[in-house]
């Protein structure tokens, strides 16, 4: 049961490439979050997903797509990276009980850096 | 909106003492849940304890205590007799409903423990 990872741990890129950030979880969680934790700011989600194709903007959505084309993965992507994208990126997921209440079960992270 | 506060950025401690992290929270809504998660230096975040906005009922877990009181929107967290692996930065969480009906959580900016030996 390795429940939530996230590929990769680490990468770098130039301004303007793009990258795709992958989430699987196996504990068969409805509910998908990504986030983004920056010095000073805490963490703040980026999307979310209640449900395998179904999507919604959280806090700090700009410059970021996301994709849930199977309920074991939920997928982040940047288009065009920015040096303002420079961050650690975490996953979470959660059940569906309750819409969602019960607490969230993080994956390790992705430190990402824009130069 | 939902709204989390922790004012405490940093804590410094000597081994042994206590340490009390403030959260105060906004929320309109009757119904909601709140967290403290914990993230130690190797960075995984980890689930301490959720309360919902019914149970007042303070907790405590071994040195770990949890003070929620509705009157002032605050959910303290209380670590008695510190330790140096008690070194990490707490985050609390607000879970109330956003649109469409799903509770989505929103965390304060931590505090950074640090417990000196």
């Amino acid at each position: 049961n390795a429940g939530v990872t996230q590929t990769p741990k680490f990468r770098v890129l130039k301004t303007g490439q793009s990258m795709t950030l992958l989430c699987a979880q196996d504990m068969n969680h409805e509910y998908m979050y990504w986030y983004r934790q920056d010095p000073g700011m805490g963490l703040r989600l980026i999307h979310y997903s209640v449900g395998e194709g179904t999507t919604a903007k959280g806090e700090v959505p700009d410059g970021y797509n996301v994709s849930r084309l199977k309920k074991q993965n939920f997928l982040l992507g940047l288009e065009s990276a920015a040096p303002s994208q420079t961050s650690v990126y975490f996953c979470a997921s959660s059940y569906d009980w309750d819409r969602g209440r019960l607490q969230q079960f993080f994956g390790p992270g992705t430190r990402l850096t824009v130069l | 909106a939902q709204k989390v506060t922790q004012a405490q950025t940093e804590i410094s401690v000597v081994e042994k003492e206590d340490v009390t992290l403030d959260c105060v929270y906004e929320t309109r809504d009757t119904t909601y849940y709140l967290f403290w998660y914990k993230q130690p230096p190797s960075g995984e975040l980890v689930f301490l304890i959720r309360r919902n906005s019914f149970d007042e009922q303070n907790e405590i877990s071994g040195r770990y205590s949890w003070n929620f009181q509705k009157s002032t929107s605050s959910f303290n967290f209380t670590i008695t007799a510190s330790q140096v692996v008690d070194s990490a930065v707490y985050f609390c969480a607000l879970s109330a409903v956003v649109s469409g009906g799903s509770y989505i959580p929103t965390f304060g900016r931590g505090t950074s423990l640090i417990v000196h030996p």
